[in-house]
């Protein structure tokens, strides 16, 4: 049990486009869904916390209007980069969790993006 | 401002050899978690401590919550090829929720 999904998986994009990636919960309620950015050999760096049905509270340093981000149900959020550009490229991964404290967040596998 | 550092960076063993990895912070938890991700994939959990003091035990892999709840170390004994990967210890903070801070990242290979 416990599993989360993401998609795509890689997806390659122009400049100035938009990009959505999705985060599901494919057998339990998410309450709360995370929004992570990886870099090459680098750790997670938190980008924002969903609440289902409630704005994203977002991390100092992240543009809430670049990285827009919905929870509208209890099984997705979707993460849409607007406006990619290059340096945009980074491993974006998601995680769930029924929220509160001490409970386990479930990593999803990651999308890849690239911006040429 | 990282709130975790982890010790190495980097580390490149011979199999069989024992390993530890060590997770600091002046920072106090409430739980601290490890995880070890491959490339191209997200990290998996191998395990959670919550007490100050405790230690888990997963088959090679040993893990030590300090007494402060401050700092923990993952001990690896006979490393293994299949233990190649990047570690990370992720601490939530105490009235955080389940937020998680990630730890700098320790990038393991253990070769033949």
């Amino acid at each position: 049990g416990a599993v989360v999904s993401q998609h795509p998986s890689r997806v390659i994009c122009k400049s100035g486009t938009s990009v959505k990636i999705e985060c599901r919960s494919l057998d339990f309620q998410a309450t709360t869904m995370f929004w992570y950015r990886q870099f090459p050999k680098q750790s997670l760096m938190l980008m924002a916390t969903s609440n289902e049905g409630s704005k994203a509270t977002y991390e100092q340093g992240v543009e809430k209007d670049k990285f827009l981000i919905n929870h509208a149900s209890l099984t997705l959020s979707t993460l849409t980069v607007t406006s990619a550009h290059p340096e945009d490229s980074s491993f974006y991964i998601c995680s769930a969790s029924t929220g509160g404290d001490g409970v386990e967040q479930y990593f999803g596998p990651g999308t890849r993006l690239t911006v040429t | 401002t990282q709130l975790l550092e982890q010790s190495p960076q980097f580390l490149s063993i011979q199999e069989g050899e024992n390993l530890t990895v060590y997770c600091n912070s002046s920072s106090v938890f409430s739980s601290l978690q490890w995880y070890r991700q491959e490339p191209g994939e997200g990290p998996v959990l191998l395990v959670t401590v919550v007490t100050g003091g405790e230690v888990k035990k997963l088959k090679r892999l040993t893990f030590q919550f300090g007494d402060a709840r401050k700092d923990s170390s993952l001990h690896i004994t006979a490393a293994q090829p299949g233990d190649t990967g990047l570690y990370l210890c992720a601490g939530a903070r105490p009235g955080g929720g389940n937020k998680l801070t990630f730890g700098t990242g320790t990038q393991l290979k253990v070769e033949l």
